[in-house]
């Protein structure tokens, strides 16, 4: 079946450090990848997504690479801001027979940055 | 314009009693979906309908969880006999583009916290 593995929080930054998290799957066919992030008290917001290989996605400064040779599609953000503290989700859609609906999300990873 | 709304916020319930969960979605999203947030299976899907209709309900975890989608809007996430292991978050989210399109991008509610005493 569909799986995403991302790197374990929490992960603790001071402002304007480079951030990385990494996210792999494992997915039959030609899945869809997302970011989603969740601030504290509210619901999943999608951040980025890239539909296939090579795509870049970007929002709010984070980009990630669609990597069909490594399976990833890892999160970046060159400089980070206390105000993107939250938990980052990683998720892939099946594309397989039309069932691009199930979203199959990654543990999450707690982000904290302190001034 | 409005989010997808989810009531109530917060439910607390005594183990064996029946819990109604409702979701709202965006206006003119034509596919529905819900997923259970549990601190020890992460997101799971747990069911989605496109219009009225339920294609996938593989995800709800035994037949004391049941949904339904009327007029293409609104929709109700029911468990009966509720158990503790049921406590989770239960979110919605709603899309524009058929459930089945590669670009689908599903909008997520602020989801509602079940506790089961």
């Amino acid at each position: 079946g569909n799986s995403v593995t991302q790197m374990e929080g929490p992960v603790t930054l001071s402002e304007e450090a480079f951030l990385t998290i990494n996210c792999t799957y494992t997915a039959t066919g030609y899945p869809s990848l997302f970011w989603y992030v969740q601030y504290p008290g509210e619901g999943l917001q999608l951040l980025l997504k890239a539909t296939k290989a090579d795509d870049k996605g970007s929002n709010k400064g984070f980009e990630a690479t669609y990597r069909k040779e490594t399976t990833s599609f890892h999160l970046e953000k060159g400089s980070v801001q206390v105000s993107d503290s939250a938990v980052y989700f990683c998720a892939l859609s099946d594309g397989r027979g039309g069932s691009n609906y199930k979203l199959t999300f990654g543990k999450g990873t707690l982000l904290t940055v302190n001034p | 314009g409005a989010g997808v709304s989810q009531s109530p916020s917060n439910k607390v319930t005594e183990k064996g009693k029946d819990v109604e969960l409702r979701c709202d979605p965006i206006s003119g999203h034509t596919a529905l979906y819900w997923y259970r947030q549990s601190l020890g299976q992460g997101l799971e899907f747990l069911i989605y309908f496109q219009g009225n209709s339920a294609p996938d309900k593989s995800g709800l975890p035994s037949d004391r969880f049941s949904a339904e989608r009327t007029g293409g809007s609104v929709s109700t996430l029911t468990i009966q006999r509720t158990q503790q292991e049921d406590s989770a978050v239960y979110l919605c989210a709603s899309s524009f583009l058929a459930a089945t399109s590669p670009e689908n991008e599903q909008y997520f509610g602020p989801g509602t916290r079940l506790t089961v005493t």
